[in-house]
C-alpha cells in the first residue's frame, strides 16, 4: 500500500526532554511538510523539505528541529526550547504534476506533556 | 493579507438533509482550491481540488464544490448527508505564485449530524 506513516501514534514527554516523531513516506514525492494542530484552529506549518538534504523554516519552526537524509524520510524533533508542545503533529507529502500539486497527509502524532 | 475564511465553526444538520460549507480566500490570482475531512485523531483525508477548467468539481464520498471567481468562493456541498459525514472540514488554498507554493488552511467547519 502507497502512504504516508506517522508514528507513534502518541508520544509523551516529561520536562526539559527531545521527542522525535517519525514521518515516512512510499509515494515517491520530493517535498514533505510537518504542520501542528490546536484545538479550534487550522494546520500551522512548521518545517518543509522539498528535496532531499535541504529544507525550510516554516511559519513556527522556534522549538523544533528536522532533517531530510533520505528521501522517504522526515522526521521531527520537539526540543525542550519548545515550551507549549501539547498538540496534534500531521506529516504530510506533495504530489505534484503538470495540472498542480496536491499534498497528502498521514495520520498523525498526539504530544502530550508529562 | 493572504487568508482562508471559514465563516462557521460548527454547523448541525439532519441526516438526509442538504450540506453546504462556506470558503472564502483573499488572493489576487485563482489559487489551487482544496477540501478536506478531518475525523477526530485522524489525519486529513483529501475531498476534492481545482486547478482550473470545469468549476463544479466532483469529489469522494458525494461531495461536490463549486469555484466561483466573482466571490471568492469555494463551497462545499453534499445534497443528503449520512451520519458518518460527521466530522471537521477543512478547506486550503495554494497561491500560485510561481515560486514555492504554500498550503493555507481555513479554522475548520465542525459538522454534526443528528439522526
Amino acid at each position: 500500500d502507497g502512504g504516508i506513516t506517522q508514528s507513534p501514534k502518541y508520544l509523551f514527554r516529561k520536562e526539559g526532554q527531545n521527542v522525535t516523531l517519525s514521518c515516512e513516506q512510499n509515494l515517491n514525492h520530493d517535498a514533505m511538510y510537518w504542520y501542528r494542530q490546536d484545538p479550534g484552529q487550522g494546520l500551522r506549518l512548521i518545517y518543509y523539505s522539498q528535496i532531499v538534504n535541504d529544507f525550510q523554516k516554516g511559519d513556527i519552526a522556534e522549538g523544533y528541529s528536522v532533517s531530510r537524509e533520505k528521501k522517504e524520510s522526515f522526521p521531527l524533533t520537539v526540543t525542550s526550547a519548545q515550551k507549549n508542545p501539547t498538540a496534534f503533529y500531521l506529516c504530510a507529502s506533495r504530489q505534484t504534476g503538470p495540472a498542480g500539486e496536491t499534498q497528502y497527509f498521514g495520520p498523525g502524532t498526539r504530544l502530550l506533556v508529562l | 493579507a493572504q487568508s482562508v475564511t471559514q465563516p462557521d465553526i460548527h454547523i448541525t444538520v439532519s441526516e438526509g438533509a442538504s450540506l453546504e460549507l462556506r470558503c472564502n480566500y483573499s488572493y489576487g490570482a485563482t489559487p489551487y482550491l482544496f477540501w478536506y475531512v478531518q475525523s477526530p485523531g485522524q489525519g486529513l483525508q483529501l475531498l476534492l481540488k481545482y486547478f482550473s477548467g470545469d468549476t463544479l468539481v466532483q469529489g469522494i464520498k458525494g461531495f461536490e464544490a463549486e469555484f466561483k471567481r466573482s466571490q471568492s468562493s469555494f463551497n462545499l456541498r453534499k445534497p443528503s448527508v449520512h451520519w458518518s459525514d460527521a466530522a471537521e472540514y477543512f478547506c486550503a488554498v495554494v497561491p500560485v505564485s510561481g515560486g514555492y507554493n504554500k498550503l493555507i488552511f481555513g479554522a475548520g467547519t465542525r459538522l454534526a449530524v443528528h439522526p
